[in-house]
Order: C-alpha cells, then sequence, then structure tokens
C-alpha cells in the first residue's frame, strides 16, 4: 500500500485567487492521480502525473485551469487556477502500486 | 468505454444484518474490480479488490463476488457495525486504462 498525505486539508478562497495542492507519498511511484469530487458525488478523474512527462488531462479539464507539477517520484501538485464558486469540491491525490490504486485524505476546497 | 453503475445508492440495516452492494460494468476486458470505503471528511480507502481470474474473495466480515459472464460484482458485508456506515464506491478497469468508478452507495448500520 501507500500513505499519501495531502496540504492544506481545508482551504476556503475567495474567487478569481488560485490555490496549489500538495500531494506527498511515503514512497516512490510512477503514476499519481488527481480526483476531484463534488459533494454527495463520484470521483472524476481530472488528469494523469507521471514524473518527467507532461500530464495527461482528462476531458473537461485544461492545463491553464488545473496546472500540475510532478518534479519526483514522490511529490505532485495540483493548482487550482482562477477559481469560481463552482470550483468548490474535494481534490484528491491517488497513486498506483501494485496495480491497486490508494489516495490521500482530500482537500476540501470551498470558494467563495 | 467503460460504465459502472451501482446499486442501490443508499441502503439502511440494522446491526448485525448483512448488506449487499452491487455493480455492473460493459467493458467485458476489464479485469480489476477494487472496492473502496469513504468516511465522512476522509479519502476513499481501499477496503477488497477482486481479479477477473477469481470468482470469490473474503477478508473477515467482507467479500467481493464476480460474474465475469454477466458482468457484475458485488460487494458483501456480514454482521454489520455501526462503524461499516459510510459511503462505498466499486470501480472498474482494464489493466493500461483509467479507473472507472461507481455513483457510489451510502451505507448507514441502524443500532
Amino acid at each position: 500500500s501507500a500513505v499519501i498525505s495531502q496540504k492544506p486539508s481545508r482551504d476556503i478562497c475567495q474567487r478569481g485567487t488560485s490555490l496549489t495542492i500538495q500531494c506527498q507519498v511515503d514512497s516512490q511511484v510512477t503514476m499519481m492521480f488527481w480526483y476531484r469530487q463534488q459533494p454527495g458525488q463520484s470521483l472524476t478523474l481530472i488528469a494523469t502525473a507521471n514524473q518527467g512527462s507532461e500530464a495527461t488531462y482528462e476531458s473537461g479539464f485544461v492545463i491553464d485551469k488545473f496546472p500540475i507539477s510532478r518534479p519526483n517520484l514522490t511529490f505532485s501538485t495540483l493548482t487550482v487556477s482562477n477559481m469560481s464558486p463552482e470550483d468548490s469540491s474535494i481534490y484528491l491525490c491517488s497513486v498506483e502500486t501494485s496495480g491497486a490504486q490508494y489516495f490521500g485524505p482530500g482537500t476540501r476546497l470551498t470558494v467563495t | 468505454g467503460e460504465n459502472v453503475e451501482q446499486h442501490p445508492s443508499t441502503l439502511s440495516v440494522q446491526e448485525g444484518d448483512s448488506a449487499v452492494i452491487k455493480c455492473t460494468y460493459s467493458d467485458s476486458a476489464s479485469n480489476y474490480f477494487p472496492w473502496y470505503k469513504q468516511e465522512l471528511g476522509k479519502g476513499p480507502q481501499l477496503i477488497i479488490d477482486i481479479r477477473s481470474n477469481v470468482g470469490e474473495k473474503k477478508d473477515q466480515r467482507i467479500a467481493v463476488t464476480l460474474n465475469k459472464t454477466a458482468k457484475h460484482f458485488s460487494l458483501h458485508i456480514t454482521e454489520t457495525q455501526p462503524e461499516d456506515s459510510a459511503v462505498y464506491f466499486c470501480a472498474a478497469i482494464n489493466y493500461g486504462q483509467n479507473f472507472v468508478f461507481g455513483p457510489g452507495t451510502r451505507l448507514s448500520v441502524l443500532p
């Protein structure tokens, strides 16, 4: 398995600003993922972030809005840019190891 | 692409009873089926998984069964306890593809 931490755990932000979420894993992993979970909903994949390459974004998500960095095999960041109230969600970091996927505790974002 | 349906969306059981959640998938090439438990304010936790070469897997009070012909798999929780109350998500994956999650089931275990 993998132990994943995220910072911040929650934040309240004003519209038009940006927030960077950090994800730290306790072991080296090739594949990291960022998900969004809107209130009462399932998990929606934003992008896949592999070290040494550009992130791959899913339909409906673009790099300008959700830039991702993956500087090494244990760390990644997701930035939510130019936020609006519609961006209020839980953002989850996930890693794949040994064929299974594990999730961090999430970052609860509220945009006012 | 893969599509995963999950039923029921909500489930209430008395403490000590069994709970069953069922998922169906569309892509016959899917070969890995995990189940996640998400408690309020926490990230999803992998609780059990099954691969397509196995029909059933057990871990203490939880079990998962897979019917590849019918393309469905189920989570079984026996002797439910209040701490089993959570939202449960299933997922189906074809190796090398992205995980596709079901919409979730909110389980309430009533004391």
